[in-house]
């Protein structure tokens, strides 16, 4: 079955650190990927997608590649803030109807 | 109007409570969702709505009942639970149920059992 792994958390940077928060999945097929971001109480929002090989997905200097090759969709920030401190959720979805499949998510925390 | 909201946004209920969760959607989209999230564990889907018609059960007790009277509003209503049921519940939509459509959140009810 169609399955994401993501990087083990708690994830702990300082203030402009580089971020990285590995995720690759199984499926069979081509899936949608997203990224959803949950603040602290709060539901998720989606922070980006791609949904075919080679995408790049970006928003508030959060940049995601869809790579086919090694079934992955890493998320990348070149400087954190403290206000990105969330968890962030890596997830599929196929066109033809199946549900959206999430990773256990990671916490991210950003020191001053 | 933020585009899915819940209420309310916590709720302490006992054992022998009967309760409702209350989700609306301001997107104009056809298809929502309950999703169960607990402390440890990956999201997990309850319920799938697609015009107003359940469409999926992801095998979950009865103790848990939906209803979606239009496109716009999906309850949970609750009875009999298990302090094993303490999560944050999250309610979604998206404009299809098929398709690569993002789903929007609402905010969530966290829910205490005692």
């Amino acid at each position: 079955g169609n399955s994401v792994t993501q990087m083990e958390g708690p994830v702990t940077l300082s203030e402009e650190a580089f971020l990285t928060i590995n995720c690759t999945y199984t499926a069979t097929g081509y899936p949608s990927l997203f990224w959803y971001v949950q603040y602290p109480g709060e539901g998720l929002q989606l922070l980006l997608k791609a949904t075919k090989a080679d995408d790049k997905g970006s928003n508030k200097g959060f940049e995601a590649t869809y790579r086919k090759e090694t079934t992955s969709f890493h998320l990348e920030k070149g400087s954190v803030q403290v206000s990105d401190s969330a968890v962030y959720f890596c997830a599929l979805l196929f066109h033809s109807g199946s549900r959206l499949t999430f990773g256990e998510g990671t916490q991210l925390t950003v020191n001053p | 109007e933020t585009g899915v909201t819940q209420t309310p946004r916590h709720l302490v209920m006992g054992m022998t409570n009967k309760k409702s969760l209350k989700c609306e959607q301001h997107l104009g989209h056809n298809a929502m969702y309950w999703y169960k999230q607990s402390a440890k564990k990956p999201l997990e889907l309850m319920f799938v709505y697609s015009l107003e018609e359940r469409v999926e059960n992801n095998s979950v007790p009865s103790r848990f009942s939906p209803e979606c009277p239009n496109s716009s509003h999906l309850f949970l209503h609750l009875h009999t639970l298990q302090p094993e049921d303490s999560a944050l519940y999250l309610c979604a939509s998206s404009q299809d149920q098929w398709g690569s459509y993002e789903q929007y959140f609402g905010p969530g009810t966290r829910l205490t059992v005692t």
